[in-house]
């Protein structure tokens, strides 16, 4: 069974700083997918980032980078130049395969962060 | 504006009560899927539906009932629900729905209180 792990409960941020978001995961997949998802209190899940295990580069989408370290299985999100609106919940995901192929994301139990003006 | 829309965004409801919570999607995805949110918890697979078919199930109990009318379209019934099914219920669409890289796009959910 594959396990996500995000450390961190709560992280506190000043605005236009940088901030990285932990996660860990733990599978004996040779191919995996990891996603980090975004949760304002309006309670939509916004998808912001992918890395797949075999990507050679870690991804960046925006302000948002993952630095993806594969032997040490950690995949962590960097927002750089924080804004207000970042504030939000922040779950680590990974896809889980089962039933011949069909796609399961698992969640880590998320980190909370708050960005200060 | 997220591109998976779910209906009603708040719904109260007795422990006798039978409603329905409504999803609909436009990105031609032909999977779909249903997840549970209790507070301050992550989200937990409920079902999924793979071109309109029911491919998971992950042991809910019967009073929840998904529905799948079309590509489009996804529906929970709730009957005789309990006060613990209390939760943020989040639809979500995916491309595909075999194991690769395409994320799942989520609604805004439908936030449940059972009385």
């Amino acid at each position: 069974a594959q396990k996500i792990t995000q450390t961190q409960p709560g992280m506190f941020v000043q605005e236009k700083e940088a901030v990285t978001l932990d996660c860990t995961y733990d599978t004996s997949d040779p191919s995996y997918g990891l996603f980090w998802y975004k949760q304002p209190s309006s309670g939509e899940m916004i998808f912001l980032i992918y890395q797949g295990s075999y990507d050679q580069q870690n991804a960046t989408e925006g302000r948002y980078s993952l630095n993806f370290q594969k032997a040490r299985k950690s995949a962590n999100l960097v927002i750089s130049a924080s804004q207000l609106g970042d504030s939000a919940m922040y779950f680590c995901a990974m896809r889980e395969t089962v039933n011949t192929g069909f796609q399961k994301l698992v969640f880590g139990t998320g980190t909370r962060l708050l960005v200060s003006p | 504006d997220t591109e998976v829309t779910q209906t009603p965004k708040h719904l109260v409801m007795g422990m006798t009560n039978k409603k329905s919570l409504k999803c609909e999607q436009h990105m031609g995805h032909r999977a779909m899927y249903w997840y549970k949110q209790k507070a301050k918890k992550p989200p937990e697979l409920m079902f999924v539906y793979s071109y309109e078919k029911l491919s998971i199930n992950e042991s809910v109990p019967s009073r929840f009932s998904p529905e799948c009318p079309n590509s489009s379209l996804l529906n929970l019934h709730l009957h005789a629900l309990q006060p613990e099914d209390s939760a943020l219920y989040l639809c979500a669409s995916s491309q595909v729905p075999q194991a690769d890289n395409s994320p799942l796009h989520f609604g805004n959910g439908t936030r449940l209180t059972v009385t």
